[in-house]
């Protein structure tokens, strides 16, 4: 499967401040997603990201917050934006590279914490 | 009403313990199936996808209920490295998005 690296890791930021998370893959993918899991809970899609046009957002998600490039198959960027404590949570990018069956693979995630 | 919806648990069973994990989803237009694994602060993982005729991984059995839109996972013979959440995950097909439930709990002890 796809391997992802996705940077960074983790960051501490400023509220007001915004933070560009990166996610690269060893190979050419089909779709790339962006998700949001917030503590304790489960994952919740921010969007799709797609090649070469405008991303494709999820209901309560807006360009403006999280606005995603996605210049080639291999990689993609989430940026949050103006960022409040609200936003503290793990950011985590998917791919699908083959047949759906044999699922997604995910990046390790990026855990932003917005003091 | 959510998408995907599971059992949170805890679930808290000891070592050979069979525990199964039940999940329904409201989409009657899914069309794949996941059960994906969890490890505390690490990215999810999948486990097995999830087919109309049913299908088996060593001590894992997945099914599938299209009718009743209802998913199920067995893990028999629980080991202490089965701890973790468990994800139920359906999307509408290719090229869609995965809509995860809020996972389930497996805490198995010795």
């Amino acid at each position: 499967s796809a391997v992802i690296s996705q940077k960074p890791s983790r960051d501490i930021c400023q509220r007001g401040t915004s933070l560009t998370i990166q996610c690269q893959v060893d190979s050419q993918v089909t779709m790339m997603f962006w998700y949001r899991q917030q503590p304790g809970q489960s994952l919740t899609l921010i969007a799709t990201a797609n090649q070469g046009s405008e991303a494709t957002y999820e209901s309560g998600f807006v360009i403006d917050k999280f606005p995603i490039s996605r210049p080639n198959l291999t990689f993609s960027t989430l940026t949050v934006s103006n960022m409040s404590p609200e936003d503290s949570s793990i950011y985590l990018c998917s791919v699908l590279e083959g047949p759906v069956k044999y699922g997604y693979t995910f990046g390790s995630g990026t855990r932003l914490t917005v003091v | 009403r959510k998408e995907v919806e599971q059992d949170p648990g805890p679930f808290n069973v000891p070592e050979g313990a069979t525990v199964a994990f039940n999940c329904t989803y409201s989409n009657s237009a899914s069309q794949s199936f996941f059960w994906y694994r969890q490890d505390c602060r690490k990215e999810p993982k999948l486990l097995m996808s999830v087919y109309s005729s049913g299908n088996e991984d060593g001590r894992f059995t997945a099914q599938l209920n299209r009718a009743s839109q209802y998913i199920s996972l067995l893990i028999r013979d629980s080991k202490l490295s089965d701890s973790a959440t468990y994800l139920c995950v359906a999307s509408q097909g290719a090229g869609t998005a995965l809509i995860f439930g809020k996972g389930t709990t497996l805490s198995v002890s010795s």
